[in-house]
């Protein structure tokens, strides 16, 4: 079974520094997507980033990156110049491509940006 | 082009009652996830189904829980003789016919049930 860990359960940064959000994932699969979802207080779960695993490169979005380590099965998101609206919950979460699409979520990160 | 439709917002019931939950996919969108949040927790994938098809329904406790896709209308899910348990957040998400490509899913605002 597919598994996502998040370690940080709760961060905090100031506004325009830069912070690094941590999700690591177990599986035995070798071609599977990876996303990056936000949670705003308003509870509506928004797309933030995505990352086929066949792609080396890097995704980028704007002021989110991600660094992804294949070997080491390492999935952090990078949120530059950080706002106050970036103040959310982030899921990290794992989809096997060519499976049932389930996405499998990790328990999330508390991002707090302060002013 | 509005985005996945849910409704109700909020639902209250008793212990007992049933649960009905709404969910309109993006337009043009023929995948339809339905995931459960409890508090201080991810999402848990509980069922996906295609028009009037279910997939994968492996999320989906066995029994007083039902889903659905007709043809037409909504996707509903049933929860019957709903238990203090059942009360969590429910989110449903919708993706597009693509093959051979990654379907991101699009989530809705979910309904909050909250059983008394």
């Amino acid at each position: 079974a597919q598994t996502v860990t998040q370690s940080q359960p709760e961060m905090s940064v100031q506004e325009a520094e830069t912070v690094t959000l941590s999700c690591t994932y177990d599986t035995s699969e070798s071609n599977y997507y990876l996303f990056w979802y936000k949670q705003p207080p308003s509870r509506q779960m928004i797309l933030v980033i995505r990352q086929e695993a066949y792609k080396q490169q890097n995704a980028t979005e704007n002021r989110f990156s991600v660094n992804f380590q294949k070997a080491a099965k390492s999935f952090s998101l990078k949120i530059s110049d950080s706002q106050l609206g970036d103040t959310a919950m982030y899921f990290c979460a794992f989809m096997i491509q060519g499976g049932s699409e389930k996405l499998v979520f990790g328990k999330g990160t508390k991002l707090t940006v302060n002013p | 082009n509005a985005g996945v439709m849910q409704n109700p917002r909020h639902l209250v019931r008793r212990r007992g009652q049933e649960a009905r939950l709404r969910c309109s996919p993006m337009k043009g969108h023929s995948h339809v996830y339905w995931y459960r949040q409890l508090p201080e927790e991810g999402l848990k994938f509980m069922v996906y189904l295609q028009k009037e098809n279910i997939i994968d329904e492996s999320g989906m406790p066995k029994e007083r829980f039902s889903a659905e896709f007709p043809k037409e209308g909504p996707s509903i899910l049933r929860i019957q003789q709903v238990v203090r348990g059942d009360s969590a957040a429910y989110f449903c998400a919708s993706s597009p016919e693509a093959t051979g490509a990654l379907r991101a899913q699009y989530f809705g605002p979910g309904t909050r049930l909250l059983v008394l």
